[in-house]
């Protein structure tokens, strides 16, 4: 199955910064790679798919990008209600599988 | 809005069974797959099974085969997961997932329910 990492496992940015965000697979995806927002206590939501399309509701702020293997999330002006953990996921392969562990968490720098 | 929401979690020894079930609303259940998917610290999120909308096709990753089986009632607009056999490992906050047509990433998750495997 495929493997996808992200680095860094913890990025602390200040309130109003960019946060950007890296994923990687461990063989091509092509461009059927998804990101979601995790709060604690909550389910995760699905913020991009097809690694640039933003999910309904979901602020201009944040943006997608990538194909293949690399793949990045962007973060603009961050707010306070950003600050949680992020995970990326393929669904080009089967099974469909979530990075390995637990993501990115973007913490109050 | 779309909501799905989970129950049947618990403490179970292992070896047991547990039934799983999430009561959907605020789409056309029939029209959509759905799956489980599992969390846990340790290995993070994991695809688990998927049925397509009609029922007639079933998804079962490779841990699970045998032991869990997933199911819907199109009538009830519910989703269940059985699952015997349980391991420790199988410990884990289970999600109720939606997932766009023609599609295998997941749009809409319920808030999970926990499942714990421990004698």
């Amino acid at each position: 199955e495929i493997v996808m990492t992200q680095s860094p496992a913890t990025l602390s940015v200040s309130p109003g910064e960019r946060a950007t965000l890296s994923c990687r697979a461990s063989q091509s995806v092509h461009n059927n790679l998804a990101w979601y927002q995790q709060k604690p206590g909550q389910a995760p939501r699905l913020l991009i798919y097809g690694a640039s399309t933003r999910a309904t509701g979901v602020p201009a702020r944040f943006s997608g990008s990538g194909s293949g293997t690399e793949f990045t999330l962007t973060v603009n002006s961050l707010q306070s209600e950003d600050f949680a953990l992020y995970f990326c996921h393929q669904y080009n392969d089967w099974p469909p599988t979530w990075t390995l562990g637990q993501g990115t968490k973007v913490e109050i720098k | 809005e779309v909501q799905l929401l989970e129950s049947g979690g618990g403490l179970v020894q292992p070896g047991g069974s547990l039934r799983l079930s999430c009561a959907a609303s605020g789409f056309t259940f029939s029209n959509y797959a759905m799956t489980w998917v599992r969390q846990t610290p340790g290995k993070g999120l994991e695809w688990v099974s998927g049925i397509s909308g009609s029922g007639g096709a079933t998804y079962n990753v490779d841990s699970v085969k045998g032991r869990f089986t997933i199911s819907r009632d199109n009538s009830k607009n519910t989703l269940y997961l059985q699952m015997n056999s349980l391991r420790a490992e199988d410990t884990a906050v289970y999600y109720c997932t939606r997932r766009p047509m023609g599609w295998n990433y997941v749009d809409y998750w319920g808030q999970g329910t926990l499942v714990t495997v421990s004698p």
